[in-house]
Order: structure tokens, then sequence, then C-alpha cells
């Protein structure tokens, strides 16, 4: 079974821009949820999807916004782009939900914005 | 505000001797409780986790235990190889929450052999 694959792996952009990321998870996960890791703040969840709808969200500003796909695929935004949003963006899957079973993590796609 | 806190940013342990890595957190709500492991490039994979009925869950060479009452969780890596140098993380999750999970800021670990 292939694993989560994110697109792109490493990203270069300047402040102002916006950006989508790409999550495609596991064949039959239904959950996929968004991480911002940076050295000083470690994991911070953004947000969770679930059958194409947003069923947990995280303390970040409205820059941050993503979707689901029927296929499960999900994608996340972020506009206006600041310095403080450099950062590595982890996306995990799972069957039902990333407490009631194993959560699988792609490999991360590591945002610069310059 | 963390609520959930690895206060060892990094340990260094000889190999085959005992891994301790701690855990604390605030919310008292938290009801599940998982260590992720991340070497560099890669994203978290599970190791083991513990739901709070519980005070002990072990797998392998992976022990965590719990402390409700402390509001404290530990993993023990017995022995350690080379091999378990990494970053990890605990994580918390509160079903009243939605199961959203909360992540510590890391410690890295190095085993020397």
């Amino acid at each position: 079974k292939a694993g989560v694959t994110q697109t792109p792996r490493y990203l270069i952009k300047t402040r102002g821009q916006q950006v989508t990321l790409s999550c495609s998870p596991i064949s039959g996960h239904r959950s996929v949820s968004w991480y911002q890791q940076t050295p000083g703040q470690g994991l911070q969840f953004l947000f969770e999807y679930f059958s194409e709808t947003q069923r947990n969200k995280g303390n970040f500003p409205g820059r941050f916004s993503g979707r689901q796909f029927s296929n499960s695929r999900s994608e996340m935004n972020v506009s206006t782009l600041e310095l403080g949003d450099s950062a590595l963006y982890l996306c995990a899957s799972s069957l039902w939900g990333p407490s009631t079973d194993t959560q699988y993590f792609g490999p991360g796609t590591r945002l610069t914005v310059l | 505000d963390q609520q959930v806190k690895q206060n060892s940013p990094s340990l260094s342990v000889q190999e085959g001797r005992i891994s301790i890595l701690n855990c604390d957190y605030t919310n008292s709500m938290f009801d599940y409780f998982l260590w992720y492991k991340k070497y560099p490039a890669e994203g978290p994979t599970f190791l083991i986790s513990i739901s709070s009925i519980k005070d002990k869950n072990e797998d392998g060479r992976f022990t965590v235990f719990l402390n409700k009452s402390a509001k404290h969780l530990s993993l023990h890596i017995v022995p350690s190889q080379p091999g378990d140098s990494a970053v990890y993380f605990c994580a918390a999750s509160a079903q009243a929450a939605g199961n959203k999970l909360t992540f510590g800021g890391g410690t890295r670990v190095l085993v020397k052999p």
C-alpha cells in the first residue's frame, strides 16, 4: 500500500504570495490532518478533514485554509505569506481520525518564505 | 499556552542502556496519549499509545507509563539502539475536544554506540 504523499517537497515563495500544498492520503483513509512544524513550536495542529468536511481546526489565522476532495485528497492554502510561515507542513491520514486509529504522516513540504 | 510539554529538548544515552523520555500535560480532559518518532527529512511515525484507563502499555522495547494524577507520561526504550536516534514527540487528545492531537515540542535522542 502506498504511503501518504505530499507535493511539492520544497517550495520557495516571497512575502505576500499565496501557496497551495497537496496531500494524497493512504488509500481508504478518510481523515486527513495538517500540521505545521517549526523549530521553536514543535508540531502544531492546523485542521482535520473527514469526508470533505472540516471537522477540527487549530488556532491559526484565516490565511490558512484547506479542503478535501471526494477521493480524500486534501489541499491546504496559505494566502498573503509572511516570513513566519516558513516551516515544514506535514499531512497525516487515518481511517477514522487522529486518535481513534493510527495516523500516518507524509514526508512534509518544506516552505521557505523570503 | 503549551498544553503538552517535553521539558528535555535532548537526551544522550549509551547503546544498550535505557532511554527515558518525559512528557507533562496540563489539560485534564486528555484521555489518549501517543508517542511518535521522527527521522530527519521524514514524517513522524507512530510508536506506541496509551488510553487514560491504563497506566502502562508495552510493545517490544518500548513501554509507555501514564500517571494521571501527576499529568505525566514517560516512554522507556530498553535496550536503546543506535537506530533509535531520532526526535520523539508525545501527543495527547481528548474525545470531548473532537480527537484533535496536541503535540509536545519533541526530544532529540542520540544513542551512542
